[in-house]
């Protein structure tokens, strides 16, 4: 069955850190690549999304994510959190021609001033 | 803005009662979803519509209907609530034909059931 990973459940930082959150996924065709965030009491919106062409993409709020193909990965990035990061991530992932968004199980982050 | 309403925040509902989730989206919207959200276990697909009147089974539809006679609006239904079915409730709405495009989410209604 296809799934989703993030194997960070809990991550914990402080201001100017670097964060890198994993996701893997089990699928072997093309895929669209989401990841989702949930800031406390907001609803969940989009960060960034991949569909083709240059595999590292830029999000709002400083985020970046690198889609590598051979590793099944597509990890999110920022290279200095502020204490406002603080949230929920979720990875997503989309095969090509379905309707289904398969979500990972989310990442906390809490970021420490 | 894309907005996705749900009609309560916060639900407490007896074992056995009927329950009613409503959504409503003001985008023209083909496809919307209903989701639960659980700790732990991220975000499952419980069913989707793609248009008025269709509806697909997601991946765990057990105890749970759906209807959708507008296109804006798209119904949850527990027809007997249980106590596993407390939870997080998320409903989604996307344009276009193909899941390149962004689902836009509600708030999300906390539902209890004693």
């Amino acid at each position: 069955a296809q799934s989703v990973s993030q194997h960070n459940h809990h991550v914990i930082l402080s201001e100017a850190a670097s964060l890198e959150l994993g996701c893997n996924y089990s699928y072997g065709g093309t895929v669209n690549l989401f990841w989702y965030v949930q800031y406390p009491g907001q609803h969940l919106q989009l960060l960034l999304k991949y569909f083709s062409g240059d595999p590292l993409v830029k999000g709002i709020k400083g985020f970046e994510a690198e889609f590598i193909k051979s590793k099944f990965s597509f990890n999110l990035r920022k290279p200095s959190v502020q204490w406002s990061d603080t949230a929920e991530y979720f990875c997503a992932v989309s095969p090509l021609n379905t309707d289904k968004l398969i979500f990972g199980t989310g990442t906390r982050l809490q970021v420490f001033p | 803005d894309v907005k996705v309403t749900q009609s309560s925040r916060y639900l407490v509902k007896r074992t056995g009662e009927k329950v009613f989730l409503e959504c409503v989206q003001d985008m023209d919207h083909e496809n919307m979803f209903w989701y639960r959200q659980d700790p732990g276990l991220g975000l499952r697909l419980i069913y989707f519509s793609y248009d008025v009147k269709m509806k697909e089974k997601g991946d765990i539809p057990e105890g749970y209907s759906v209807s959708r006679e507008k296109k804006e609006r798209f119904s949850l239904i527990l027809e007997s609530a249980s106590t596993n079915q407390t939870s997080m409730y998320l409903c989604a709405s996307r344009g276009g034909t193909s899941g390149r495009h962004e689902q836009f989410f509600g708030p999300g209604t906390r539902l209890t059931v004693l």
